[in-house]
């Protein structure tokens, strides 16, 4: 089962940033916040991931909650490629668990409008 | 820069035939491989993965079965299909078991 909650659908219009929230409130220290997107019909594209700091990198930003349950993932200037559905996943970086477990949920629809 | 390879991108199988999928990751060296399948409206299955070559590990019982004959290739097979098959499939690879998993462009099988 995922444990993380995203709304099911957002808007944004082009040029203009789109902040996807999640709640992640079971977060353990050690599991990551992880942010994928997948345009219909394609593999999964990775984008961005932390653990307690916010993160930035050429796609997105990335805001962790002080207590870490929810965070936000943020598109600053969306444009209409940016319509997927995006998934916020948390998971495991323990050098001795193994195997980390990626799970999706039914994540979150943003279409970005003209 | 790492590149994963999938193909075919589409495939229609009568039930019972037999199925082959092929994955391929260029860039890097002994990568961590996966299979997962995605069916219509459901989250990912992670189906099987692999930490070497002839190393494979299976998440869940099914009709299917997978090989990796050499350190980037990775191999998703079934010698009868079944309905239940159809879905999309995606090979994935990453540095470490722990760390970014990174998708390919995945294969779409329409059993029929």
């Amino acid at each position: 089962d995922a444990k993380t909650t995203q709304p099911p659908s957002m808007d944004c219009a082009e040029g203009r940033a789109a902040n996807l929230p999640c709640n992640h409130s079971t977060i353990s220290g050690n599991e990551y916040v992880y942010w994928y997107r997948q345009i219909h019909s394609q593999g999964p594209q990775y984008i961005i991931h932390g653990l307690k700091n916010n993160e930035t990198n050429e796609m997105a930003s990335l805001i962790i909650t002080e207590d870490r349950k929810s965070s936000t993932l943020i598109l600053p200037h969306a444009t209409l490629r940016d319509t997927a559905v995006y998934y916020c996943i948390v998971r495991d970086h323990l050098m001795n668990s193994g195997y980390s477990t990626l799970t999706f949920g039914k994540g979150t629809m943003l279409l970005v409008s003209p | 820069s790492q590149t994963i390879h999938q193909w075919p991108a589409t495939l229609v199988q009568p039930v019972g035939s037999p199925l082959s999928l092929e994955c391929t990751v260029e860039g890097t060296s002994n990568p961590n491989l996966y299979w997962y399948r995605q069916a219509a409206g459901r989250g990912l299955q992670l189906l099987f993965y692999s930490v070497g070559i002839g190393q494979i590990s299976s998440e869940v019982p099914q009709n299917l079965s997978a090989s990796r004959p050499q350190d980037r290739q990775f191999i998703l097979s079934s010698k009868k299909l079944l309905l239940s098959d159809s879905g999309f499939y995606l090979c994935a690879w990453s540095v470490t078991p722990q760390e970014t998993q990174y998708f390919g462009p995945g294969t779409r099988l329409l059993v029929l």
